[in-house]
């Protein structure tokens, strides 16, 4: 079973919809992490969370919200979608401390029409 | 600007062939630097990482080297397979803050072709 678990692994949808993500993971890692990759553009961070009670915005939180149900689960949420948010979106986990690499998911590949 | 790029851009090289895959970066304070490796349809996986002090690290057939005088990293992957087609990112850190400050450069996709 993988680690860190995405769903769904593609989604189409309309312009104005509401979207949701997800992400859950059974590594035990405090800090989990929302990202979206573009063709060309390296991953952007969207939002982050270093604990079920602390959430942060990234450099591109616009259009976007997230939600930390538990410990191990991390849901982001486009509230009314517009085609510029079709992208692949990935969802990643660390551990809280030392040098140690973030674990990504599989991600979710987003279309907006 | 904080920011991290790579070169090249693509690259196709033959089965058994080394390559050397290019990351530049323009990014204060340093912390460290890690390459990823991102199979298709894959999320990324960590190869390696670099800190400050640190000029030289392998991982199998994988060496990357860092320069941070020149604030310059390579990748070095020696005898390809054809497993090792994929995307590799240069990943930088910044500062010793809490805050998770991590640049990830666009990628260099690797083909390697029988």
């Amino acid at each position: 079973d993988a680690d860190v678990t995405q769903t769904p692994r593609n989604r189409i949808t309309k312009t104005g919809k509401r979207i949701m993500l997800e992400c859950s993971q059974t590594k035990g890692h405090d800090r989990m992490y929302w990202y979206r990759q573009d063709p060309g553009l390296g991953l952007r961070l969207i939002y982050y969370s270093f604990d079920v009670k602390d959430i942060n915005k990234g450099e591109i939180s616009d259009g976007y919200s997230v939600s930390r149900q538990a410990q191990a689960k991390f849901s982001l949420s486009l509230e009314s979608a517009i085609p510029n948010q079709t992208a692949l979106y990935f969802c990643a986990t660390r551990r809280g401390w030392g040098n140690q690499p973030q674990h990504f998911g599989d991600g979710t590949r987003l279309s907006i029409l | 600007k904080n920011q991290v790029e790579q070169s090249p851009q693509s690259l196709i090289i033959l089965e058994g062939k080394n390559c050397t895959l290019q990351c530049n970066y323009t990014v204060s304070p340093f912390s460290n630097l890690r390459w990823y490796k991102q199979d298709t349809g894959r999320g990324p996986v960590s190869l390696t990482i670099m800190t400050f002090s640190e000029n030289t690290k392998s991982n199998g057939r994988y060496t990357a080297t860092l320069d941070a005088d020149t604030k310059q990293s390579s990748l070095h992957i020696t005898a390809s397979q054809l497993s090792d087609s994929a995307s590799y990112i240069c990943v930088v850190s910044a500062g010793e803050t809490s805050y998770d400050k991590v640049i990830f450069g666009p990628g260099t996709s690797l083909s390697v072709i029988p």
